[in-house]
């Protein structure tokens, strides 16, 4: 039971590159979430999806986008990347929404 | 607006206790939430309080007073491995879990 994976766990873009962060769960949970973490900040929230078929916006919506795959899979692509987007970036899922929300390890993304 | 307070920093000796305090402030509430990080790896969930009260886990308990808008997260007989950051986050009415800054807590022996 690997819980929640992400790929890759270090990734370095030159301004206006695109990309795909990857993430899978396999404790079939419902709804998963992507957040970025700024070095002393906390998480915030860009995108969830509170169950397959469906994805909102969260805090920090804008220069993503992203796909509910299946019930396993979640992505998050960064089109256009800007050094702005420099952060880690977590996915997250949790059995159905309010609930305890399990972390991936994250990934750590340099846009220069 | 949303926003969670709560300290930046939090220093304690080996055996003592702390308590971490968060205050909140979002547009309809579900319940406090606590995370802890350690250098920059996978938060962790700690505990979770809907209702008024003390809820206990082990050398955790977490406190929520919603007439407040109010809870603390206390880490009682600290051993060197608790030191960590230390997140309060809440859900609000969309159902979205907002975060804190974060409490970097040293345990120092």
């Amino acid at each position: 039971n690997a819980g929640v994976t992400q790929t890759p766990k270090f990734q370095v873009l030159k301004t206006g590159q695109s990309m795909t962060l990857q993430c899978a769960q396999d404790m079939n949970h419902n709804s998963m979430y992507w957040y970025r973490q700024d070095p002393g900040m906390g998480l915030r929230l860009i995108y969830y999806s509170a169950s397959e078929g469906t994805t909102d916006k969260g805090e920090v919506p804008n220069g993503y986008n992203v796909s509910r795959l299946n019930k396993r899979e979640f992505s998050l692509r960064l089109e256009s990347a800007a050094p702005s987007q420099t952060s880690v970036y977590f996915c997250a899922s949790s059995e159905v929404s309010r609930d305890e929300q399990y972390f991936g390890p994250g990934t750590r993304l340099t846009v220069t | 607006g949303q926003s969670l307070e709560q300290p930046s920093e939090v220093t304690a000796v080996e055996g003592a206790i702390v308590q971490i305090n968060c205050t909140y402030q979002t547009s309809g509430f579900y319940g406090l939430s606590w995370y802890q990080q350690h250098d920059g790896g996978a938060p962790t969930f700690l505990s979770y309080n809907a209702l008024d009260g003390l809820e206990e886990t082990g050398r955790f308990s977490s406190f929520l007073s919603r007439s407040d808008s109010y809870g603390y997260l206390l880490l009682q007989e600290l051993q060197m491995k608790d030191s960590a950051s230390y997140f309060c986050a809440v859900y609000n009415q969309g159902g979205k879990l907002i975060f804190g800054q974060g409490t970097e807590l040293s345990v120092k022996p």
